[in-house]
């Protein structure tokens, strides 16, 4: 079935560091992925997405590209905010069947 | 410009009680979902409804209901609250045959006792 496992958390930053959080993805066909951002005591907003194989998504300085072949869609920036601090969540769904498949979520502190 | 409306925000409820969790959607989205969130678990899955008239079981549906009442509005019902219910409900929607992406609730955050 389809799945998506993302790197433990929590990660720890200093401010202008460089963020990695790393997605797999197991799925048949060719679903789209996306991260999920949710501040605290807040719901899930929509980050960034791809749709296709080698397509870059990119919003807020924080980009991710479609990998097929090592099924990975890993999210990057390259000098994070305190402001950034939240949980990230990678998903992934078929634009025909609809249902959004998501990591366990990786909580994100940057500290000043 | 309200998108995606949950109520109740906050819920205490006795083990076996019953309640249902409303969510509204004005941006006339075809598919609606429930989703819990618990620590470590991420999202998932408990009904969702791919169009009007029609709901379907997800991951975790035991112990709830749903009814999509019309395009709008999407309910889960918890019929004999137990402590394993204890969660934050999502409830979102979604553009059928689209790939934007999904528009989510603030969520409601229930605790069983």
């Amino acid at each position: 079935g389809n799945s998506v496992t993302q790197m433990e958390g929590p990660v720890t930053l200093s401010e202008e560091a460089f963020l990695t959080i790393n997605c797999t993805y197991t799925a048949t066909g060719y679903p789209s992925l996306f991260w999920y951002v949710q501040y605290p005591g807040e719901g899930l907003q929509l980050l960034l997405k791809a749709t296709k194989a080698d397509d870059k998504g990119s919003n807020k300085g924080f980009e991710a590209t479609y990998r097929k072949e090592t099924t990975s869609f890993h999210l990057e920036k390259g000098s994070v905010q305190v402001s950034d601090s939240a949980v990230y969540f990678c998903a992934l769904s078929h634009v025909q069947g609809g249902k959004l498949i998501f990591g366990q979520g990786t909580e994100l502190s940057v500290k000043p | 410009n309200a998108g995606v409306t949950q109520t109740p925000k906050f819920q205490v409820l006795k083990t076996g009680q019953s309640m249902t969790l409303q969510c509204a959607q004005d941006m006339n989205h075809n598919s609606m979902y429930w989703y819990r969130q618990d620590p470590g678990m991420g999202l998932r899955l408990i009904y969702y409804s791919a169009s009007e008239g029609t709901t379907d079981k997800g991951e975790v549906p035991n112990g709830y209901n749903v009814s999509r009442l019309n395009k709008r509005e999407f309910s889960l019902r918890l019929e004999s609250a137990a402590p394993s219910q204890t969660s934050v409900y999502f409830c979102a929607s979604r553009k059928q045959g689209t790939d934007y992406g999904y528009t989510f609730g603030s969520g409601t955050r229930l605790t069983v006792v």
